[in-house]
């Protein structure tokens, strides 16, 4: 069965230092991964998709992901963290050939002042 | 751009009372439009997905319905609810346009006392 996992329900980072935010998934056939956030009492936003092409990918507020076929991960990272990044992140990935799209049980970012 | 109109964006119902939440979106044709329940502030459930009107797939047996009178119009509904269905309700869409990323709308925070 297709699934995500995000490990860590929670990470703290001190602002102005890089965080990273893991995601591992399981798959069959080429995934589609995607990387959104939730402020509280919010939808979610959309940040940066990998689909095909270059594994690093860049997206919204300077935040990236790597892909990494070998792990089966999808980890997301910023350089240098803000404490306006502080949110719900949540990895999903979408079954090759369907609509269906497969969320993680999210990570709830901590950015300390 | 499109945009997704959800209704109400919070609601307070007995158990065993009847549910009707609304779904309108603008700005595009023919999208895929999900329905999401997210519990405790954490992970996404689908529930339902459609891809056309008329056209509706359950992912989770269970006390709720949907349907797709419209285009863009997708309607959760329930004629009894039970305290398990307080949570927060997400409707989403996917177009053509939009590739492959989901884009959501604000929520419904329901809550069955």
């Amino acid at each position: 069965a297709q699934s995500v996992a995000q490990p860590e329900d929670q990470v703290n980072v001190a602002e102005g230092n890089p965080l990273t935010v893991k995601c591992t998934y399981s798959v069959s056939g080429n995934p589609y991964l995607f990387w959104y956030v939730q402020y509280p009492n919010r939808g979610l936003q959309f940040l940066l998709k990998y689909i095909t092409g270059d594994n690093l990918v860049k997206g919204s507020y300077g935040f990236e992901a790597e892909f990494n076929k070998s792990q089966t991960s999808f980890h997301l990272k910023k350089p240098s963290a803000l404490v306006s990044d502080s949110a719900l992140y949540f990895c999903a990935v979408r079954e090759p050939g369907t609509y269906k799209y497969i969320f993680g049980t999210g990570t709830r970012l901590k950015v300390l002042a | 751009s499109q945009t997704i109109h959800q209704w109400p964006a919070t609601l307070v119902q007995p158990v065993g009372s009847p549910l009707s939440l609304e779904c309108t979106v603008e700005g595009t044709s023919n999208p895929n439009l999900y329905w999401y329940r997210q519990a405790a502030g954490r992970g996404l459930q689908l529930l339902f997905y459609s891809v056309g009107i008329g056209q509706i797939s359950s992912e989770v047996p269970q006390n709720l319905s949907a349907s797709r009178p419209q285009d863009r119009q997708f309607i959760l509904s329930s004629k009894k609810l039970l305290l398990s269905d307080s949570g927060f309700y997400l409707c989403a869409l996917r177009t053509v346009i939009l590739s492959n990323e989901q884009f959501f709308g604000p929520g419904t925070r329901l809550t069955v006392l």
